[in-house]
């Protein structure tokens, strides 16, 4: 299978805890895509990259947040000192400039 | 600021028949848009899209329909199949493709 790959699929830690979610484009896709997507709710951008730069980011991207894609191909996203709030599902999209995003499975965390 | 709306959160149809899916969005700027359609448990799937150039697209059962003067588009899914059980979500984006906006979602619930 060679589309989006996220893991882990299922993260649950304590408040205040870091996480970090790791995110496998499709290997001829230039552009990642973050989304944070929260029950009843669609997808809701964070952040995006093309290539290795990070080119747009979202306010809902406080500094707890950080993602990085260092070498143009998988991505990381990672969340420091968690908080009730931040349990959602995390979306990772890939795509090619002229074509729409293939969406990964995501990553539901769960704040304890 | 919710840039697109999916204003009806569910849709019950019977096989065979259309179903009619709405969105409505804020940004006149927008000018590309999509549909993807989201199984539970796996993330969402690319459907059909429309540049804002053209006034319908269609692809087989799939067929979009824009209308910018009241900034509204819709899904129409003729003959309507029990597989099409699923929520769909309209998202949109200025073209550059760097940042998406998506709706909250309708879920379709197709009767046998």
């Amino acid at each position: 299978d060679t589309g989006v790959s996220q893991n882990p699929r299922h993260k649950i830690t304590k408040r205040g805890q870091n996480v970090t979610f790791r995110c496998d484009p499709i290997s001829e896709h230039n552009r990642l895509y973050w989304y944070r997507q929260t029950l009843g709710q669609g997808p809701e951008f964070l952040t995006y990259f093309q290539n290795e730069a990070q080119l747009e980011k979202s306010r809902l991207l406080s500094d707890r947040f950080s993602a990085e894609r260092p070498k143009g191909s998988f991505s990381t996203l990672e969340i420091q000192r968690t908080e009730q709030g931040d349990s959602a599902m995390y979306l990772c999209a890939s795509s090619t400039p002229s074509q729409s995003q293939h969406f990964g499975d995501g990553t539901r965390l769960s704040i304890l | 600021d919710q840039q697109v709306k999916q204003n009806s959160p569910s849709l019950s149809v019977q096989e065979g028949r259309i179903s009619i899916l709405n969105c409505d969005y804020t940004n006149s700027m927008f000018d590309y848009f999509l549909w993807y359609k989201k199984y539970p448990a796996e993330g969402p799937t690319f459907l059909i899209s429309i540049s804002s150039i053209k006034d319908k697209n269609e692809d087989g059962r799939f067929t979009v329909f824009l209308n910018k003067s009241a900034k509204h588009l819709s899904l129409h899914i003729v003959p309507s199949q029990p597989g099409d059980s699923a929520v769909y979500f309209c998202a949109a984006s200025e073209g550059n493709f760097n940042k998406f906006y998506f709706g909250s979602g309708t879920k379709l619930n197709v009767k046998p």
